[in-house]
């Protein structure tokens, strides 16, 4: 079965570390892969897109994200974590088959 | 942004009456999609339309349908609502099947 797991429902960082979120998917196809920022009573937020063309992925506010495939992970990191990413970030995969799948989200604490 | 809007933005109602969502995009995207987001659960797809009156169902559609009668307007109506719907719902749209999708506000329903 396809599926998105992310590892962690909660993370906690000190401002100024390096954030890892990760994420690892399971696909019959090769797959397309977003990662969503949902700050609280808000929508989500395209953070960054993997298509299949450069591995190594750049996003919005300094996120980037490497799809391996031979890990079938997608991990989302930052350098140096800022009070204002403390969100919730999901990982989602699309299956080419009209649809996304989203992981169950992770939410990341930065610590002052 | 794209133009993404959801009305109501909070509805409180009773067991066992109707409701319905309204979202409404001024982007002319193909595909619009309805979600409904719970602790624990991530984000899980109730039904998606990919064109007009072409409308498919998601993991969890129990309970809900959907209409589509023009390219902006996607509705999601719960005809008989029961607690275990109580939830927040996020539209979304997107370009094609293989795009980010971009994500309305959200709608906080409660359901009594």
């Amino acid at each position: 079965a396809q599926s998105v797991t992310q590892l962690g429902s909660h993370v906690s960082v000190s401002e100024g570390a390096l954030v890892l979120l990760r994420c690892n998917y399971s696909s019959s196809v090769p797959p397309y892969l977003f990662w969503y920022v949902q700050y609280p009573n808000q929508g989500l937020q395209l953070l960054l897109k993997y298509t299949s063309a450069a591995t190594l992925v750049k996003g919005i506010n300094g996120f980037e994200a490497e799809f391996k495939k031979s890990e079938t992970s997608f991990h989302l990191t930052k350098p140096s974590a800022h009070m204002s990413d403390a969100a919730e970030y999901f990982c989602a995969v699309n299956m080419r088959d009209d649809k996304i799948i989203f992981g169950k989200g992770t939410r990341l604490h930065i610590l002052p | 942004d794209a133009g993404i809007t959801q009305s109501p933005r909070h509805k409180v109602t009773e067991t066992g009456t109707p409701v319905t969502l309204r979202c409404h995009q001024t982007e002319n995207h193909r595909y619009m999609y309805w979600y409904r987001q719970d602790p624990g659960h991530g984000l899980r797809l109730i039904h998606y339309s990919y064109g007009v009156k072409d409308t498919d169902k998601g993991e969890v559609s129990d309970g809900y349908s959907v209409s589509r009668s023009k390219t902006e307007d996607f509705l999601l109506t719960l005809e008989s609502a029961t607690s275990s719907q109580t939830s927040v719902y996020f539209c979304a749209i997107s370009e094609n099947a293989d795009n980010e999708q971009f994500f309305g506000p959200g709608t906080r329903l409660t359901v009594l």
